[in-house]
């Protein structure tokens, strides 16, 4: 049950394009499809973004995208906008009804 | 609206044990299981248990195991966990979630309850 892989920051101007990756392993990223994505803005609780690998809820933008290869998954976010400034955690299912995050990546919208 | 609201953290200390509430409304409490996550300050989360909604299925992270009881009590719509011999790596927010059907943690999520370990 080790922490997911993130890389601690990423940055981008607005209007353009961010990927964040999560590395896991093959007994979880690599064998579930049950990774999902939180954003954290400062003081405030997790949200949801992703679930699923690629599955968004309802009311998370269009801008927001998962994929999953492998052992990695990834999270896109296009178009930014100065509200997508926070901290993006991954998670993953990793087998025996266990649960594991990733370390977390700050975004910062230049 | 659905709502999730933890207690029970302050300042404890050392060796002790402490008992952490989530209390939900809002939604068909029986049909949820639930998480608990925890952040200590300026890190990142870490999974710490579930308990499913048959109250039967538990499991606990690896790192704290042995320490930590989950349970939930479905007349009161609550959730509760448990953290025994606390130490000063306890010390974080602690936050409950619902269990989504696969493996997320549903919104919203509660504001939390701060557990602070000091002599």
């Amino acid at each position: 049950q080790s922490a997911l892989t993130q890389p601690p920051s990423a940055s981008g101007s607005p209007g353009q394009s961010v990927t964040i990756s999560c590395t896991g392993t093959s007994s979880d990223i690599g064998t579930y499809n049950y990774v999902s994505w939180y954003q954290q803005h400062p003081g405030k609780a997790p949200k949801l973004m992703i679930f699923a690998v690629t599955e968004r809820p309802s009311g998370v933008p269009d801008r927001f995208s998962g994929f999953k290869s492998g052992n990695t998954a990834s999270l896109t976010v296009s178009g930014l906008q100065a509200e997508d400034e926070a901290d993006y955690f991954c998670s993953s299912y990793a087998g025996n009804s266990k649960g594991v995050f990733g370390g977390g990546t700050k975004l910062t919208v230049l | 609206q659905v709502q999730l609201v933890e207690s029970g953290g302050g300042e404890v200390q050392p060796g002790t044990s402490l008992r952490l509430s989530c209390v939900a409304s809002g939604f068909n409490f029986r049909s949820y299981g639930f998480h608990w996550v925890r952040q200590a300050p300026g890190k990142g989360l870490e999974w710490v248990a579930v308990i499913l909604p048959d109250g039967i299925t538990k499991s606990y992270a690896d790192s704290m195991r042995g320490r930590l009881t989950v349970s939930r009590d479905n007349s009161k719509g609550t959730v509760f966990l448990q953290l025994s011999s606390v130490r000063a790596e306890d010390t974080a927010r602690y936050y409950c979630a619902r269990d989504g059907t696969a493996w997320e943690l549903l919104p919203p999520w509660g504001p939390g309850t701060m557990v602070t370990v000091a002599s």
